[in-house]
């Protein structure tokens, strides 16, 4: 069964800090992972999608890796800003072996102070 | 584009109570699901659908029905509501062939009294 971690579970930092959330996955057979925000009350709004061919995506001042093989993969946000202050979530989907299924980790409850 | 809509936004219902709530996504997704959040538990798939006529349960269906007629619909339906079914109910999309990436919509808060 698929398990996902994330670490840690919330994370305290000032402004202008580089930082790196972490999440890991028991079952390597995997179609993608994806890095989701959600702010308070809100709903879940995409922020990188990484293949599973794929090594590392990048947007703006967000860089995702993938490590398959070892099961693992970091969110890392540049020059944080109080407005990334979010839970972060991180899913793995199961689609050819488990018909689509997106396996959720816990969190990690970011907050970036000013 | 609307992407993933999702109907009521809110919901208060008393037990025993039946209700749908309401998915629509025009992007030609194949794939939809739904999952419910609770806090301390994280995000849960409920049931997912694989294709027009093709349903499949997840995690945590006990309580729940949906079906799939179209492409484009996906309602969830609660058959006798109980509070335990209080939560955040989160529906999704995704095509395997353009990427596999899901896209959420914006969630139903249900509070069963």
């Amino acid at each position: 069964k698929q398990e996902v971690t994330q670490i840690p579970a919330a994370l305290s930092v000032p402004e202008g800090e580089n930082l790196v959330l972490n999440c890991s996955f028991t079952d390597s057979a995997i179609y993608n992972l994806q890095w989701f925000r959600q702010d308070p009350g809100k709903g879940l709004t995409s922020l990188l999608l990484i293949q599973s061919s794929q090594r590392e995506q990048t947007s703006g001042r967000l860089n995702a890796s993938l490590d398959k093989s070892s099961g693992r993969s970091t969110l890392y946000i540049a020059a944080s800003q109080p407005g990334d202050s979010a839970t972060y979530l991180c899913a793995v989907s199961m689609i050819y072996n488990q018909g689509g299924k997106l396996i959720f980790g816990q969190g990690t409850e970011l907050s970036v102070k000013p | 584009n609307a992407g993933v809509t999702q109907t009521p936004k809110f919901q208060v219902l008393k037990t025993g109570q039946s209700m749908t709530l309401q998915c629509a996504q025009d992007m030609n997704h194949e794939y939809m699901s739904w999952y419910r959040q609770d806090p301390g538990m994280g995000l849960r798939l409920i049931h997912y659908s694989v294709g027009a006529g093709i349903t499949d349960q997840g995690e945590v269906p006990n309580g729940y029905n949906v079906s799939r007629s179209t492409t484009e619909d996906f309602p969830l339906r609660l058959l006798s509501a109980a509070p335990s079914q209080t939560s955040v109910y989160f529906c999704a999309s995704t095509d395997p062939d353009r990427g596999g990436g899901y896209t959420f919509g914006s969630g139903t808060r249900l509070t069963v009294v």
